[in-house]
């Protein structure tokens, strides 16, 4: 089983839909998780990190659910800007350091 | 402006010929990190570094070295490259303690 999973899509949405993607982990002790943009080969940026009591930023929210260990991104009204790719990041501690392990991440592509 | 630069932005290199990837930073950032980016595998770290002279292996890390002589940069050397080297490579750096990691723009690298 990997890691991280993802679905790697694509997710093809009309614009203004709504859409949610999910992300499992594998590790129970993994402590941190992030959602990251990449668009187009290009290098990702941080979207936002997720905790447990769940978070929300204009039209993304995250929820993390450490029982079933996933973690979740839900994009609301989307904009054609949105079109990237989303990838889902676990730390999880151990030997000092932090290990980072990234999804391969769910492409979305808003259509007009 | 802070920002993590990596150079060459593209390269075509043939087997065997020792390349060097240089990555800095000028946030102060403790962390850094090598990244490759493969199509259906996502990014997987090949080496950290917690800070000067501290370095690890990731995932990945057969064929590749690295150094870290001074806070704010982190090279990657291929001795010898070979055609499975051949990927979109991205450094990254962080602050101790921080979630964020911040991206360099990428290098693509073909091994023939």
């Amino acid at each position: 089983r990997k890691e991280v999973e993802q679905d790697p899509g694509p997710f093809n949405v009309p614009e203004g839909a709504t859409v949610a993607f999910n992300c499992t982990y594998s590790n129970s002790a993994s402590q941190s998780f992030f959602w990251y943009r990449q668009d187009c080969r290009k290098e990702p940026k941080l979207l936002m990190s997720v905790y447990s009591s769940g978070n929300e930023d204009g039209r993304f929210t995250a929820q993390l659910n450490r029982a079933s260990q996933y973690i979740s991104l839900l994009i609301r009204d989307s904009k054609l800007s949105d079109s990237a790719t989303y990838l889902c990041v676990v730390r999880t501690p151990g030997g000092g350091y932090q290990k980072v392990t990234f999804g391969i991440g769910t492409k979305l592509q808003v259509i007009p | 402006e802070a920002q993590v630069t990596q150079n060459p932005r593209y390269l075509i290199t043939v087997t065997g010929k020792k390349l060097t990837v240089t990555c800095s930073q000028n946030m102060n950032h403790e962390y850094m990190s090598w990244y490759r980016q493969d199509p259906g595998l996502g990014l997987r770290q090949i080496y950290y570094s917690m800070n000067v002279e501290v370095t690890d292996k990731g995932d990945v890390p057969e064929g590749y070295k690295v150094s870290r002589k001074e806070k704010r940069n982190f090279p990657l050397i291929l001795e010898s490259p070979s055609p499975n080297q051949t990927s979109l490579y991205f450094c990254a750096s962080r602050l101790g303690g921080s979630e964020t990691q911040y991206f360099g723009p990428g290098t693509r690298l073909l091994v023939l």
